[in-house]
């Protein structure tokens, strides 16, 4: 396993256009996150799975944002309709389930919304 | 209430002198988990470190240590010999049973290295 993958490196979108991102986690992982991080800050939480199930997510996600990991494997991200405060870097992470073990994290994908 | 708390925001050292970054946290869990990850330019956050609550002995891996100490709610890193390679934002990040074992994450502290 070469790690966690995440789909596209970059994406450059228009402001109102719909854009998914890719995640895909360490085989042996359950528990999949979604961060958010924008230039000179620390990663913001925005949702997670352990297996195919959402347990959580943040109350500062829009209704615009949406995520799913229809088969406890790999994840989408959805942005629908997107603005301009949307570009940041969307980190994907992997774990085992519970805290003694650390994430691991893809290389993220770096939105640009123009 | 911030719960990591980085209070540096950057460091600027000449190449080989020792550098230490702070990390205090709050927590009322009597179990818990304190990471550092690395971020170099390319972005990938790399994990360099898991402690339990349960262990305070400090931790040395190369020129990388940790000083962590539950009396005053720090979790240190220490580069000895700094090099240019280690230029980066450095978070530390803690994990608790009662927020399901996410991260909770510092603000980081972007490391310079000069020359």
């Amino acid at each position: 396993d070469t790690g966690v993958s995440q789909d596209p490196r970059h994406k450059i979108t228009k402001r109102g256009q719909n854009v998914t991102f890719r995640c895909d986690p360490i085989s042996e992982h359950n528990r999949l996150y979604w961060y958010r991080q924008t230039l000179g800050q620390g990663p913001e939480f925005l949702t997670y799975f352990q297996n195919e199930a959402q347990l959580e997510k943040s109350r500062l996600l829009s209704d615009r944002f949406s995520a799913e990991r229809p088969k406890g494997s790999f994840s989408t991200l959805e942005i629908q309709r997107t603005e301009q405060g949307d570009s940041a870097m969307y980190l994907c992470a992997s774990s085992f389930v519970g805290g003694n073990t650390e994430a691991f994290f893809g290389q993220g994908t770096r939105l640009t919304v123009v | 209430a911030q719960k990591v708390t980085q209070a540096q925001t950057e460091i600027s050292v000449v190449e080989k002198e020792d550098v230490t970054l702070d990390c205090v946290y709050e927590t009322r869990d009597t179990t818990y988990y304190l990471f550092w990850y690395k971020q170099p330019p390319s972005g990938e956050l790399v994990f360099l470190i898991r402690r339990n609550s349960f262990d305070e002995q400090n931790e040395i891996s190369g020129r990388y240590s940790w000083n962590f100490q539950k009396s005053t709610s720090s979790f240190n890193f220490t580069i000895t010999a700094s090099q240019v390679v280690d230029s980066a934002v450095y978070f530390c990040a803690l994990s608790e049973v009662d927020s399901n074992y996410q991260l909770i994450w510092g603000a980081g502290t972007k490391l310079i290295i000069k020359p």
